[in-house]
């Protein structure tokens, strides 16, 4: 395990912006193979997926979320922010910090480490 | 948008096999990916590139996929190894995770 470590505010007001803050480990945010991902997991429930970035840049987040997740990179500081504005209570939950990792194949990726995951409330 | 989905639990004795499904669109034309998640843990992964074991998983899980479907067997399995399981894939760019299984070992 590669350690990352999410961090932020754990309440969150309705219609704030949430900013987390992960901090990487033990690999280089240069590195070609491998990004960092988030994502949450509400009380519960089933795992979601939010975002990803790699070092040169290229970027994805989920569609259902597009238009209020962000994703961003500080490589000197080895750290991945990640931005979700107008928040809800339904975006309560427990969020990770992942390392995600590019296979040699083309559409190849997996999640080898994973951090112990902030929970954040949404709640007025 | 893209759906995986598992059977919400599945039983299992100890020492016997326990297969968890995981369906999908022309799923057999991506790769999938495992997750175990022990109640109060993070995740980890326990299967990649459909049938490949990462370091430290041990020989009794296995994976396949095939058609619209991948599957994770745990063969012999352990109490150990209660806990949920998530199957994983890509829409495009899109990340995508099944409904989750719960095993439970009997």
């Amino acid at each position: 395990q590669v350690p990352l470590k999410e961090s932020g505010p754990v309440l969150v007001k309705p219609t704030q912006t949430l900013t987390l803050t992960c901090t990487v480990s033990g690999f280089s945010l240069t590195n070609p193979r491998v990004g960092v991902s988030w994502i949450r997991q509400p009380p519960g429930k089933a795992l979601e997926w939010l975002a990803h970035i790699f070092s040169n840049d290229e970027k994805s987040s989920s569609t259902s979320l597009k238009s209020s997740v962000f994703i961003s990179k500080d490589t000197s500081k080895s750290q991945v922010v990640l931005t979700m504005t107008n928040v809800d209570p339904v975006d309560t939950a427990t969020y990770y910090c992942v390392r995600i990792v590019r296979g040699a194949a083309l559409g190849l990726y997996y999640f080898d480490s994973w951090g112990q995951g902030i929970l954040v409330t949404v709640s007025s | 948008s893209y759906e995986l989905t598992q059977p919400p639990s599945v039983s299992v004795s100890p020492g016997q096999t326990a297969t968890i499904s995981c369906s999908g669109d022309k799923l057999g034309d991506k790769y999938v990916s495992w997750y175990q998640q022990e109640p109060g843990q993070s995740p980890k992964l326990v299967m990649y590139d459909d049938n490949k074991r990462p370091s430290g998983i041990p020989e009794r899980f296995s994976g396949s996929n095939s058609a619209s479907t991948a599957t994770l067997t745990i063969s012999g399995t352990q109490a150990m190894d209660e806990a949920d399981y998530y199957c994983q894939a890509w829409d495009g760019t899109t990340g995508v995770f099944g409904t989750g299984t719960k095993v439970t070992v009997l």
